[in-house]
């Protein structure tokens, strides 16, 4: 059974059109959602952490949000430079310091 | 060094052979993780240091993988009698373990082929 799950795998997206990347967790007792860049060929790349239900982030054209069950990464008027693969992972009291990761999303942002 | 170092960065093997993956942490940071990411998938948790303590080995799919952590700083990460199956990126991160809230930083990863 999955703890964390992000939706859509893939998303293709044209310049400017704004839309969200869901990550949907089961784990209990969270400690931390986070979400993370991947470039081809490189380690993930930390965004941001949200901690507590109603927290939200902003970092240029993204912005992170968390309720009890999911997160959302919004991604307002993207950029061809904005395409990576976007991961989330949850910290829960149960698993201890590790991170339990989501398959990813897929981004592509053409021009 | 300024981040996560990984070496090497490519590795390609035999079936059967050994092969040792290093992993230089941020410096004064007191925890290091290693994670498999395989094609298509998320990344996979295999072993966690943290300090002088017994590490967490929950995550090595088998006896055949082991990790051990010199002076609280470098890690190696060996896999024995490599199997087609243990391709895959090895990611190391690193993090300062400040109560709850720590952020674990990623190397660039070491790709493993097993031929």
């Amino acid at each position: 059974e999955d703890q964390v799950t992000q939706s859509p795998e893939a998303l293709r997206l044209q310049e400017g059109e704004s839309s969200s990347l869901n990550c949907s967790y089961t784990v209990s007792g969270l400690r931390g959602l986070f979400w993370y860049r991947q470039d081809p060929g490189k380690g993930p790349e930390f965004l941001f952490t949200l901690y507590s239900a109603g927290e939200e982030k902003e970092k240029e054209r993204l912005k992170a949000t968390l309720t009890k069950k999911e997160s959302f990464l919004h991604i307002t008027a993207p950029k061809p430079e904005d395409s990576a693969t976007y991961l989330c992972a949850g910290r829960a009291m149960e698993y201890g310091n590790k991170l339990v990761f989501g398959a990813g999303t897929i981004l592509r942002v053409k021009s | 060094g300024a981040g996560v170092s990984q070496s090497p960065s490519n590795k390609v093997t035999e079936k059967g052979k050994d092969v040792e993956l290093r992993c230089d942490p941020i410096s004064g940071h007191t925890a290091l993780y290693w994670y498999r990411q395989s094609l298509g998938q998320g990344l996979e948790f295999l072993i966690y240091f943290q300090g002088n303590s017994a590490p967490d080995k929950s995550g090595l799919p088998s006896d055949r993988f082991s990790a051990e952590r010199t002076g609280g700083s470098v890690s190696t990460l060996t896999i024995q009698r490599t199997q087609q199956e243990d391709s895959a990126v090895y990611l190391c991160a690193s993090s300062l373990e400040q109560g709850v809230k720590n952020i674990q930083y990623f190397g660039a990863g070491t790709r493993l082929s097993v031929l």
